[in-house]
């Protein structure tokens, strides 16, 4: 199906083990963003990438790394997965080229769990 | 500050025109004022923008202040499937949205 879709939805993982999320967009769109929502709280951008092999630190990188060799994906690690980093994670994409093009679509999330 | 200030929670009866404010007194000239809602459950999505002129779409109005100051988002019939956290966003520049706590809407049968 076309949009964007973030795989697994849900994940259980223990402290230390690397964990990678996956993000995949059918709209060759420019901008892919990773967020995190903590229960109760709105989103922060943990990195951004405008096409692909560029890609920024937002407001949280610290423990995650990401890649983007491909345009239609942009996959986030966590390299060694902290009980702090249990979250919803939500990827987004974007056309970026002003106008209409800023809005941002999003995922449906997934929900990781670190035991 | 790249936040916006929104009331945490607001609540209208169903059919009923709902209002919601959002303060963005340290808005620059070229920053777009974007409002989008997260449904229980779900990632958010979109809902209107704009820069200076008040805005209309299918799903809502947005009426923004002539000094750019303040714009309140304006959904004319509120149907229980609008209930949902609303977030006023300035989009600056490098397409980033900086989300704040939003408003907690409720509808009332």
């Amino acid at each position: 199906d076309a949009g964007i879709t973030q795989s697994p939805r849900y994940k259980i993982t223990e402290t230390g083990r690397q964990v990678t999320l996956m993000c995949h967009q059918t709209w060759s769109h420019s901008y892919m963003f990773w967020y995190r929502q903590d229960l109760g709280h709105g989103l922060r951008l943990i990195y951004y990438s405008a096409a692909a092999d560029i890609t920024d630190k937002g407001e949280v990188p610290d423990g995650y790394v990401v890649s983007r060799s491909k345009t239609e994906n942009f996959p986030l690690t966590l390299e060694s997965a902290t009980r702090s980093q249990t979250s919803v994670y939500f990827c987004a994409s974007s056309g970026g080229a002003g106008g209409y093009q800023n809005i941002q679509y999003f995922g449906a999330g997934t929900r990781l769990s670190v035991l | 500050d790249a936040k916006t200030t929104q009331p945490n929670s607001m609540e209208s009866n169903e059919e009923e025109p709902v209002h919601l404010p959002c303060n963005h007194s340290t808005i620059s000239g070229t920053d777009y004022i974007h409002w989008y809602r997260q449904l229980p459950s779900q990632g958010p999505e979109y809902v209107i923008h704009g820069l200076t002129s008040n805005v209309n779409n299918r799903m809502a109005s947005l009426a923004i202040a002539e000094d750019r100051k303040s714009s309140t988002l304006i959904l004319h019939r509120a149907t229980l499937r609008d209930a949902a956290v609303y977030y006023c966003i300035r989009l600056q520049g490098a397409q980033k949205l900086v989300f704040g706590q939003g408003t907690r809407l409720t509808i009332n049968p």
